[in-house]
């Protein structure tokens, strides 16, 4: 069984700020995909990354940055520099093997404020 | 816009009603997925469409009922629905399954449904 746990339901800084987003997930496929979501007010989900398990290089695109660590099944989301427009649920989610279907498995979300 | 159309945006129906969300793709994916996002629980998958097929009910209720008539269209036809009923159900699709892209989805912007 698969499952993805967001510690942080909610997160409040000021702009400019820096804010870490965690993540952590269980899974017994060996080849599985990580992913970021943004909901903004509006609804929909927004897709920010896919990582696959075998790519453990952090990446950066602009201010957000994420870092995986296979050895403790994480994958963490930090924005630099916060923005209002920043203030959005974030979903981190965990697709398994083809064999699961594709299916996305998400965790709680985190609710991020940022406050001008 | 995201390439994934749902209407209506925002439905309130009584518990004797039937109506029914639309969702639209034209993104060529022949995946297509329901999923109900609750206001105190995690985004649950409930139904997955594979090719015109469904390959996955995730003990939805019977008062939810699919309906997939070709790739870039998917219903959910709903009747005697509860007022717990009320959610943002979101539509998604993606590459075909066996594709094995890992998940990778492409989400509407959500029905935001109050049953009364």
């Amino acid at each position: 069984a698969q499952k993805v746990t967001q510690a942080q339901t909610e997160i409040s800084v000021v702009e400019k700020e820096d804010v870490t987003l965690d993540c952590v997930y269980e899974t017994r496929d060996t080849t599985y995909y990580l992913f970021w979501y943004k909901q903004p007010p509006s609804g929909e989900l927004v897709f920010l990354i896919r990582r696959n398990s075998f790519d453990e290089q952090n990446e950066i695109s602009g201010r957000y940055s994420w870092n995986f660590q296979k050895s403790t099944s994480s994958f963490n989301f930090t924005i630099t520099a916060s923005q209002v427009v920043d203030s959005a649920v974030y979903f981190c989610a965990l697709s398994g093997s083809k064999a699961a279907g594709n299916k996305l498995t998400f965790g709680g979300g985190t609710r991020v404020l940022v406050k001008p | 816009e995201t390439g994934v159309t749902q209407t209506p945006r925002h439905l309130v129906m009584g518990m004797t009603n039937k109506k029914s969300l639309k969702c639209e793709q034209h993104l060529g994916h022949n995946a297509m997925y329901w999923y109900k996002q609750s206001a105190k629980k995690p985004l649950e998958l409930m139904f997955v469409y594979n090719f015109k097929e469904q390959t996955e009910n995730n003990s939805v209720p019977s008062r939810f009922s699919p309906e997939c008539p070709n790739s870039s269209h998917l219903f959910l036809h709903l009747h005697t629905l509860q007022p717990e009923d009320s959610a943002l159900y979101l539509c998604a699709s993606s590459q075909a399954i066996s594709a094995g892209t890992g998940g990778n989805y492409t989400f509407g912007s959500g029905t935001r449904l109050t049953v009364v």
